[in-house]
């Protein structure tokens, strides 16, 4: 399988403890997005890389998340002490960027978090 | 920071009919729009784009086309079919992607 991939695909959780998801994007993209899903509501961008530089951070975004890409391959998204209102499905996509021209993002199938 | 409002939030149509999804943004430098389409539990699938310098683009029974004074794009789907059944979502980028909140359309046989 060439595309995107995540792992895990679902995760439960507790309140207050720490969780990491990986993404393995398609293998000559440069660019790797992370975003979150809830019911009902289209993506909420986190964070992206072009290779390992991390360019943009959501305002959004908790101190709890963070999100490293330490080869420019696969990235790691983690949340620390996790709460309740962080259940969602995160989903990670990967382009190839060139220049300023914004290319098409392809998704992972995501990782669906539950915090009890 | 862009911020993309879609409507309607749902749409039923016939099948055969025609359905119309319109988006507005609020970035002037947002330069590329796709439009992804979500069956439930699946990922998002890109099913046409659109770039600024563009107005206008066509695939089979879809077309997207993009008013960029007024700062608006629009899904066109034409001879609707039951699989077209999903939620679409619209998009705006530059440099990161922002998303509208998505029209579920439920086309009935």
């Amino acid at each position: 399988d060439t595309g995107v991939s995540q792992d895990p695909r679902h995760k439960i959780t507790k309140r207050g403890q720490n969780v990491t998801f990986r993404c393995d994007p398609i293998s000559e993209h440069n660019r790797l997005y992370w975003y979150r899903q809830t019911l009902g509501q289209g993506p909420e961008f986190l964070t992206y890389f072009q290779n390992e530089a991390q360019l943009e951070k959501s305002r959004l975004l908790s101190d709890r998340f963070s999100a490293e890409r330490p080869k420019g391959s696969f990235s790691t998204l983690e949340i620390q002490r996790t709460e309740q209102g962080d259940s969602a499905m995160y989903l990670c996509a990967s382009s190839l960027g060139t220049g300023w021209a914004e290319e098409t993002q392809y998704f992972g199938p995501g990782t669906r978090l539950l915090v009890l | 920071g862009e911020n993309v409002e879609q409507h309607p939030s749902t749409l039923s149509v016939q099948e055969g009919d025609s359905a119309v999804i319109k988006c507005t943004y609020s970035d002037s430098a947002s330069n590329y729009f796709p439009w992804y389409k979500q069956e439930l539990g699946k990922r998002p699938q890109l099913i046409i784009d659109i770039r600024s310098n563009v107005g206008e683009k066509k695939d089979q029974r879809i077309a997207v086309t993009l008013n960029k004074t007024a700062k608006h794009f629009s899904l066109h789907i034409t001879e609707t079919q039951p699989e077209d059944s999903a939620v679409y979502f619209c998009a705006a980028s530059v440099n990161d992607m922002r998303f509208g909140a998505g029209t579920r359309l439920t086309v009935k046989p």
